[in-house]
């Protein structure tokens, strides 16, 4: 069975910082891209970033320069480190996994529960 | 960036009743690259379709998609209870990947 989970989220001040992890399990992570997807409170799905089998690394405009996403494959993890953070970043954040394996693209069909990332002071 | 527009925005049904709702991008997206996922409140989004039609794993096949190049449409051909919640869609073969900003399908 594939889970995802997620960890890392809380209060933080405008400007701090946050690393959130992706523990999952139940397929060959290392074969999958994996996304994070944020959700601010009362809204829509924002996609955040997504990284590839190759290591290679897509970020929304809001998260270029202040977000980094990697994983550890011997560990199953996914990571995003978030730097710089504003109020505006205040959402659940989900990882999510691609629908297929390797490269191209692909919708997500595993999410984990989200973790909650509150920016205030 | 491809914006993608839903509608209505929220859709009030009966169970037994049939929902459409409509998805329109800014720009023609591939129907290999549009997706519709369901959320319940609390819950993460679960992926319904993929490739504008296809059905993913353990979808009851009262949800159809259909569509090309702008216009695509989730169909519910009968509601049942389980099946109130928020839609989105979503493209993911342009960068950035967008969402719609979701239909609430309500109990009436």
């Amino acid at each position: 069975e594939v889970q995802l989970l997620e960890s890392g989220g809380g209060l933080v001040q405008p400007g701090g910082s946050l690393r959130l992890s992706c523990v999952a399990s139940g397929f060959t992570f290392s074969s999958y891209a994996m996304r994070w997807v944020r959700q601010a409170p009362g809204k829509g799905l924002e996609w955040v970033s997504t990284l590839s089998v190759s290591g290679a690394t897509y970020y929304a405009d809001s998260a270029k320069g202040r977000f980094t996403i990697s994983r550890d494959n011997s560990k199953n993890t996914l990571y995003l480190q978030m730097n710089s953070l504003r109020g505006e970043d205040t959402a659940v954040y989900y990882c999510a996994k691609h629908q297929s394996s390797g490269s191209g693209y692909s919708p997500s069909d595993y999410w984990g529960q989200g973790t909650l990332v509150t920016v205030s002071s | 960036e491809i914006v993608l527009t839903q509608s209505p925005g929220t859709l009030s049904l009966s169970p037994g009743e049939r929902a459409t709702l409509s998805c329109r991008a800014s720009q023609s997206v591939s129907s290999s690259y549009l997706a519709w996922y369901q959320q319940k409140p609390g819950q993460a989004p679960r992926l319904l379709i993929y490739g504008a039609s296809s059905r993913a794993t353990g979808i009851p096949d009262r949800f159809s998609g259909s569509g090309s190049g702008t216009d695509f449409t989730l169909t519910i051909s009968r509601l049942e209870p389980e099946d109130f919640a928020v839609y989105y869609c979503q493209q993911f073969g342009s960068s950035p990947l967008t969402f719609g900003g979701g239909t609430k399908v309500e109990m009436k």
